[in-house]
């Protein structure tokens, strides 16, 4: 049980366009998720924290307008990249939890997207 | 200073050996303290967590946390090929609303050489 998928699991894409990112809780409702994105040989950077039916909120230096988050079901969330650029180029990561009162133990991670962008 | 410190290695080691992870802090308010393992090109999994300060054994693994230093540790017996991997050690405490956020180490890559 608790499985996180994430799709794609590899885009590659030109300079200026936008990509989506999805985030499924397969076999449970997930009423948070947060998104992250990992540089090579960096810590994990929390970019999000969205609650299904209201807005994301981000952290300090996360361009919302940039990456736009939407949690419209307790089973999906997407990532937009929007205009994309080559510094936006990472590993994209999502979380789900199953009540965000919950411990961090209730914090399920998907598989993770490489975006590279050219 | 950063908020949590982890040597990024790499660490190499033969099999059957015994290792040692090591995170430090400097956020008091932690109160959660976690051990994830990362494969190549994967998410993070869960291995131990820990609420405050001491031990907790989980087969091959045990973790320890000492609030008075803000220092925790994972130690891997009987260390196998299998277990090479990046460790990341994470931190959390309730942080507004009820949303707990993990702060991570940048994780040590660890080799278990046959």
């Amino acid at each position: 049980g608790a499985v996180v998928s994430q799709h794609p699991s590899r885009v590659i894409c030109k300079s200026g366009t936008s990509v989506k990112i999805e985030c499924r809780s397969l076999d449970f409702q997930a009423t948070t998720m947060f998104w992250y994105r990992q540089f090579p040989k960096k810590s994990l950077m929390l970019m999000a924290t969205s609650n299904e039916g209201s807005k994301a909120t981000y952290e300090q230096g996360v361009e919302k307008d940039k990456f736009l988050i939407n949690h419209a079901s307790l089973t999906l969330s997407t990532l937009t990249v929007t205009s994309a650029h080559p510094e936006d180029s990472s590993f994209y990561i999502c979380s789900a939890s199953t009540s965000g009162g919950g411990g961090p133990n209730e914090q399920f991670f998907g598989p993770g997207t490489r975006l590279t962008v050219l | 200073q950063k908020e949590v410190e982890q040597d990024p290695g790499p660490l190499s080691v033969p099999e059957g050996a015994i290792v040692s992870l090591n995170c430090t802090y400097s956020n008091s308010a932690f109160q959660y303290f976690m051990w994830y393992r990362q494969y190549s090109r994967k998410g993070p999994e869960l291995l131990m967590y820990t609420y405050s300060s001491g031990n907790k054994e989980d087969g091959r693994f045990t973790a320890q946390v000492d609030k008075s230093s803000k220092y925790i540790s994972l130690f891997i017996r009987d260390s196998q090929p299998s277990d090479s991997a990046t460790y990341l050690c994470a931190m959390s405490g309730l942080s507004g609303g009820s949303n707990y956020k993990l702060t991570f180490g940048k994780g040590t890559l660890l080799t278990v050489n046959p």
